[in-house]
C-alpha cells in the first residue's frame, strides 16, 4: 500500500537554530511530492514541490530550503529560524490512481520557533 | 491563475443539524474540485472529489457536495452532523490540465454543539 511519512511530530527550536524536517512515501515510485505550511488562520501555503530527484521549486522566497535526496524522501530545511517559521508543516504526495486523485498528506509537524 | 473562497471561518451547528460549508472558486479553465478534513494536530484527508461527470459527489463520512459550474461553487453539505465532525475543512480547486497545481482555500472551521 501507498503511505506518506513525516517526522517530527512537534518540535520546539530556538531562533538561529537550524531546521531539518523529512519526508518519506512508500508503495510508489517518482511521486510528485510537495511542502506546505499552515498558519494560523491563513490556509495552506504550498512552499515547495519536487517531481523528481534533484529538482525542487520555490513557490515563495523564504528562510526556508528544500532538497530531493532520494526518489521517495523530500526534506525541508533552514540554517537559521526565524520567529515567523513557526507553524504546522504538511508533506503531501500526488496521487494518480485511477485518474487524478489529489494529495495524500502526512501527518505534520507542528514546529514552534522560541 | 486560481483561486478559491471560503465565505466562513467558522461555523457552529448543533449536533444532528444540517450543514453547509460554502466554497467558491474562480479559473480561466476547467478544473477538479476537492474537499479536505484536517482534524486538531493532524494531516488534511480527502473527503470527497469531483472530476468530471454527475455534478453531485458523495463522499466519507456522510458529506457530498455539488458542482455548479454557472455559480463556480463547491458547497460541502451534510444532512445531520455529530460532534465527530468537529474540524477544520478546506476547499481545494486544480486545473484539469498542465501541472494540476492545487490551490487551497483559507479553511472553515465546523464546530458541532452537543
Amino acid at each position: 500500500s501507498q503511505t506518506i511519512h513525516q517526522w517530527p511530530a512537534t518540535l520546539v527550536q530556538p531562533v538561529g537554530s537550524p531546521l531539518s524536517l523529512e519526508c518519506t512515501v512508500e508503495g510508489t515510485s517518482n511521486p510528485n511530492l510537495y511542502w506546505y505550511r499552515q498558519a494560523a488562520g491563513r490556509g495552506l501555503q504550498l512552499l515547495f514541490y519536487s517531481v523528481g530527484i534533484g529538482q525542487i521549486s520555490s513557490e515563495v522566497p523564504q528562510n526556508l530550503s528544500a532538497s530531493r535526496p532520494q526518489d521517495r524522501q523530500f526534506i525541508l530545511s533552514s540554517k537559521k529560524l526565524l520567529l515567523s517559521d513557526s507553524g504546522f508543516y504538511l508533506c503531501a504526495w500526488k496521487s494518480f490512481t485511477q485518474g487524478f486523485g489529489g494529495y495524500t498528506f502526512g501527518s505534520g509537524t507542528r514546529l514552534t520557533v522560541v | 491563475a486560481q483561486s478559491v473562497t471560503q465565505l466562513d471561518s467558522q461555523v457552529p451547528v448543533f449536533e444532528e443539524a444540517p450543514v453547509e460549508l460554502r466554497c467558491n472558486y474562480s479559473s480561466s479553465v476547467s478544473v477538479y474540485l476537492f474537499w479536505y478534513v484536517q482534524y486538531p494536530n493532524q494531516g488534511l484527508q480527502l473527503l470527497l472529489k469531483y472530476l468530471s461527470g454527475s455534478t453531485l459527489v458523495k463522499g466519507i463520512n456522510g458529506f457530498e457536495a455539488e458542482f455548479n459550474k454557472s455559480q463556480t461553487s463547491f458547497h460541502l453539505r451534510k444532512p445531520s452532523v455529530h460532534i465527530s465532525d468537529t474540524a477544520e475543512y478546506f476547499c481545494a480547486v486544480s486545473e484539469s490540465g498542465g501541472y494540476q497545481k492545487v490551490t487551497f482555500g483559507t479553511g472553515t472551521k465546523l464546530q458541532v454543539i452537543p
